[in-house]
């Protein structure tokens, strides 16, 4: 199984700040990562797909990057309605697996 | 609008079975792969399973395989998740989910999810 780790588990930011969220593959994935964002008794939301490809009605400040295991989700300048939970998630092959999860938390 | 409904979570004993539900609408639901993803509480994501449009093809986590199926009803728009000697460490949200439909592709619509949870 491929195995996602995402650092930091823990991020705390103040509105307005450059934010970047790491997620390391255990073996190549070529692009076929997803980013998703989770609040609170929520759903998650897909942000993120295909590794940089922006999904449809999400804000342009989140954007992503990476290929082959070490990817990045960037949040440009962070807002009130950012703070949660962010997953990266790969899709290559099954069992499709998660990283742990980064929670983005005010400071 | 497209939309995902779960049904049938509950509370169950360890040993015991319970199907899940899961009725598709606002779009082609046989044109789509379909998964379950559950999520334990105050706990992260884990996929469980996938059906792929057709039924014909199915994949499962390890920590299921054996006791759970994933099965869907194409002329009823609905997904299916029957879970059989269910354990402790299977409560948890299970959230319906539908793939993209490019090929491979990722997550883009999520139930609200169902709350299962097994205790004696």
């Amino acid at each position: 199984d491929i195995q996602m780790t995402q650092s930091p588990s823990t991020l705390s930011a103040s509105v307005g700040d450059r934010v970047t969220i790491t997620c390391r593959a255990s073996q190549s994935i070529s692009s076929w990562l997803a980013w998703y964002q989770q609040k609170p008794g929520k759903a998650p939301k897909l942000l993120i797909y295909k590794a940089s490809s922006l999904e449809s009605g999400v804000p342009s400040r989140f954007s992503g990057s990476g290929s082959g295991t070490e990817f990045t989700l960037t949040i440009s300048s962070l807002q009130p309605d950012d703070f949660a939970t962010f997953y990266c998630q790969q899709y290559n092959s099954f069992p499709w697996t998660f990283g742990q999860g980064t929670k983005v938390e005010i400071k | 609008q497209v939309q995902l409904v779960e049904s049938g979570g509950g509370v169950v004993q360890p040993g015991k079975s319970l199907r899940l539900s899961c009725a598709a609408s606002g779009f082609t639901f046989s044109g789509y792969p379909m998964h379950w993803v559950r999520q334990a509480p105050g706990k992260g994501l884990e996929w469980v399973a996938v059906i792929s449009y057709d039924g014909n093809n199915k994949y499962y986590a390890d920590s299921v395989k054996g006791r759970f199926t994933i099965s869907r009803d194409n002329s009823k728009n609905t997904l299916y998740l029957q879970m059989n000697s269910l354990r402790a460490e299977d409560t948890a949200l299970y959230y319906c989910a539908r793939e993209d439909s490019s090929d491979p592709g990722p997550v883009d619509v999520w139930g609200q999810g169902t709350t299962v949870t097994v205790s004696s």
